[in-house]
């Protein structure tokens, strides 16, 4: 199985900052790799799909970039909305699986 | 509007059995993969199953394999999870998933999540 490695797994950052999440999987996944956003009580949100494709109607300030088995998640400047907590996914090959998430707090 | 309503969670002993159904509208059903994750109370997010759209082919992880079995009736647009042996560790939210495509893909669409407690 796929391993997928994100970092941090706690981040306090003030509005306006910029915010980088990191995940490395365990093998090459090419660019087949989610990011969704959780915010507390409710279901996950897809926000980037294909490492670095913007989900319809995701805001702009949200990125992804990599491909292979390092990538990364930017927020370009935090917004108080964007406290969740943030997970990557792999679907290169069953079973999925998804980093253990990085809660985003503001400070 | 994509809409996917999970139903059958509840309080089970362990050893005990549960279905979970997932009620699909809003979209083809059958033209797309269905999944199931699931969140234990405090917990990261943790992909159970995958049933492709045909239903032909079915994926899971190794925690659920053997015990629990994911199908889906295309006729009925509904998503199911039999849950058999229970055990502890199964409790959590399950949520159902829609996937992009019709073998796998983003899970671009999910539901509220059904709760299961697995305790004597």
């Amino acid at each position: 199985d796929i391993q997928m490695t994100q970092s941090p797994s706690s981040l306090s950052a003030s509005v306006g900052d910029r915010v980088t999440i990191t995940c490395q999987a365990s093998q090459d996944i090419s660019n087949y790799l989610n990011w969704y956003q959780q915010k507390p009580g409710k279901a996950p949100k897809l926000l980037i799909y294909d490492a670095s494709n913007l989900e319809a109607g995701v805001p702009s300030r949200f990125s992804g970039s990599g491909s292979g088995t390092d990538f990364t998640f930017t927020i370009g400047s935090l917004q108080p909305e964007d406290i969740a907590t943030y997970y990557c996914q792999q679907y290169d090959n069953f079973p999925y699986t998804f980093g253990q998430g990085t809660k985003l707090e503001i400070k | 509007e994509v809409q996917l309503l999970e139903s059958g969670g509840g309080l089970v002993q362990p050893g005990g059995s549960l279905r979970l159904s997932c009620a699909a509208s809003g979209f083809t059903f059958r033209s797309y993969a269905m999944s199931w994750v699931r969140q234990a109370p405090g917990k990261g997010l943790e992909w159970v199953s995958t049933v492709i759209n045909s239903g032909s082919n079915t994926y899971y992880a190794d925690s659920v394999k053997g015990r629990l079995t994911i199908s889906r009736d295309n006729s009925k647009n509904t998503l199911y999870l039999q849950m058999n042996s229970l055990r502890g560790e199964d409790t959590a939210l399950y949520y159902c998933a829609k996937l992009r495509g019709g073998y796998g893909g983003p899970a671009g669409h999910w539901g509220q999540g059904t709760l299961v407690t697995v305790s004597s």
